[in-house]
């Protein structure tokens, strides 16, 4: 399965700032997804990146505030735009792979771990 | 609406068998996934059922009943480095995943 590089893995910011987590993938794949998952809460689809073209955003995320770029088939970045303590939470990039099963199974990085003061 | 429940959390002891059961209601269906999440890391592929009955895989099994909209999963053996979050999410008709929020195992000596 994929090797999925993410940084950073934790960091604190200050309100109204903006980080950016970087996803490296060591494998060229056509969908990269980011995801949200806060303290004891399910996983939340972000968007999903597709290498030139615009990310494809779910229901209740928009891209002034969750800006990503996929420049290449192995790379993507996501941002946290103009940050609230609501923001805090933990961001995972994933890509999905066929598997023996047919499943297109999931594997994720480690996640970057944000808290905003 | 599309959900997926499962217990928050759950106890077991070394060496014991548990099961972690899961109910989903998806707007169609292409399959249940089962993940491991240790605390402070990623989520780990376990299993998949698009089928019903059970799929075994060394010390852990899943089991899917499609009728009921219902799937554990089985444990057996159970090590302390079993002690993680198990997370069940559904594929409905678009293949999008929804996800459960996760049940926490803890394992005790």
């Amino acid at each position: 399965s994929a090797v999925i590089s993410q940084k950073p893995s934790r960091d604190i910011c200050q309100r109204g700032t903006s980080l950016t987590i970087q996803c490296q993938v060591d494998s060229q794949v056509t969908m990269m997804f980011w995801y949200r998952q806060q303290p004891g809460q399910s996983l939340t689809l972000i968007a999903t990146a597709n290498q030139g073209s615009e990310a494809t955003y779910e229901s209740g995320f928009v891209i002034d505030k969750f800006p990503i770029s996929r420049p290449n088939l192995t790379f993507s970045t996501l941002t946290v735009s103009n940050m609230s303590p609501e923001d805090s939470s933990i961001y995972l990039c994933s890509v999905g792979q066929g598997a023996p099963s047919g499943a297109n199974v999931l594997t994720f990085g480690a996640g970057s771990r944000l808290t905003v003061l | 609406g599309q959900n997926i429940d499962q217990p928050t959390e759950m106890t077991a002891t070394e060496g014991a068998i548990v099961q972690i059961n899961c109910t989903y209601q998806t707007s169609g269906f292409n399959g249940l996934f089962w993940y491991q999440q240790h605390a402070g890391e990623a989520p780990t592929f376990l299993s998949y059922n698009v089928l019903d009955g059970l799929e075994e895989k060394g010390r852990f099994s899943s089991f899917l009943s499609r009728s009921k909209g219902y799937s554990y999963l089985l444990l057996k053996e159970l090590q302390m480095k079993d002690s993680a979050s198990y997370l069940c999410a559904g594929m409905d008709s678009n293949y999008q995943l929804i996800w459960g929020a996760g049940t926490k195992l803890i394992i005790k000596p």
